[in-house]
């Protein structure tokens, strides 16, 4: 199974802050990614599916990219609805693996 | 609207059964591949199992020969049995839609608990 290992696991930062989070493949999964966030008690929300394609009304400031087995999501101006947990999924073959999560907070 | 709501979790004990539910609405479920993802406390998601628009099936290696995967079309409705129950399946379960042709997953039911515990 393709192991997704994100880091940080958390972060502190302050409204404004220009965040990056990372996730790693244990091998190539092309661009068969994809970012969520999540808050507590509810279900997870898309952000971004093919490591960089944009889910219809999402904001802009979410950015996602790489390809093979390095991928990143910015968030280039956090908003105060952004404090949340962020995975990463790939979806390049069965088992689908989930990141362990980073978990963003207030500064 | 599209939408996707589960029922069925509930308090269990190890070795006893549980079948989920979720009712889709808003889309034509018959042309969707679907999901099942759980989220134990503190946790990251796992994903559990998969069913695809022809009943193909896919299963996390935790839950083969334990759990089944199965949909109904005409009540655009998809279920998990859930056999063999074992306190590490604690966790809230959610159904969830994939992207035509992509993958991953673009629509989560709001979930619903489940408790394996003596």
């Amino acid at each position: 199974a393709i192991q997704m290992t994100q880091s940080p696991s958390s972060l502190s930062a302050s409204v404004g802050d220009r965040v990056t989070i990372s996730c790693r493949a244990s091998q190539a999964i092309s661009n068969y990614l994809g970012w969520f966030q999540q808050k507590p008690g509810k279900a997870p929300k898309i952000l971004i599916y093919a490591a960089s394609t944009l889910i219809s009304g999402v904001p802009s400031r979410f950015n996602g990219s790489g390809s093979g087995t390095d991928f990143t999501l910015t968030i280039s101006s956090l908003q105060p609805e952004d404090f949340a947990t962020y995975y990463c999924l790939h979806d390049y073959n069965f088992p689908l693996t989930f990141g362990g999560g980073t978990k963003v907070d207030i500064k | 609207e599209v939408q996707l709501l589960e029922s069925g979790g509930g308090l269990e004990q190890p070795g006893g059964s549980l079948r989920l539910t979720c009712v889709a609405s808003g889309f034509s479920f018959k042309n969707y591949v679907m999901n099942w993802v759980r989220q134990a406390p503190g946790k990251a998601p796992e994903w559990v199992s998969t069913i695809s628009e022809t009943g193909s099936t896919y299963y996390t290696d935790s839950v083969k020969g334990r759990f089944t995967i199965s949909r109904d079309n005409s009540r655009n409705t998809l279920f998990l049995q859930m056999n063999g129950l074992r306190v590490d399946d604690t966790a809230v379960y959610y159904c969830a839609r994939d992207i035509p042709g992509i993958g991953n997953f673009d629509i989560w039911g709001p979930g619903t608990m489940v408790t394996v515990s003596t």
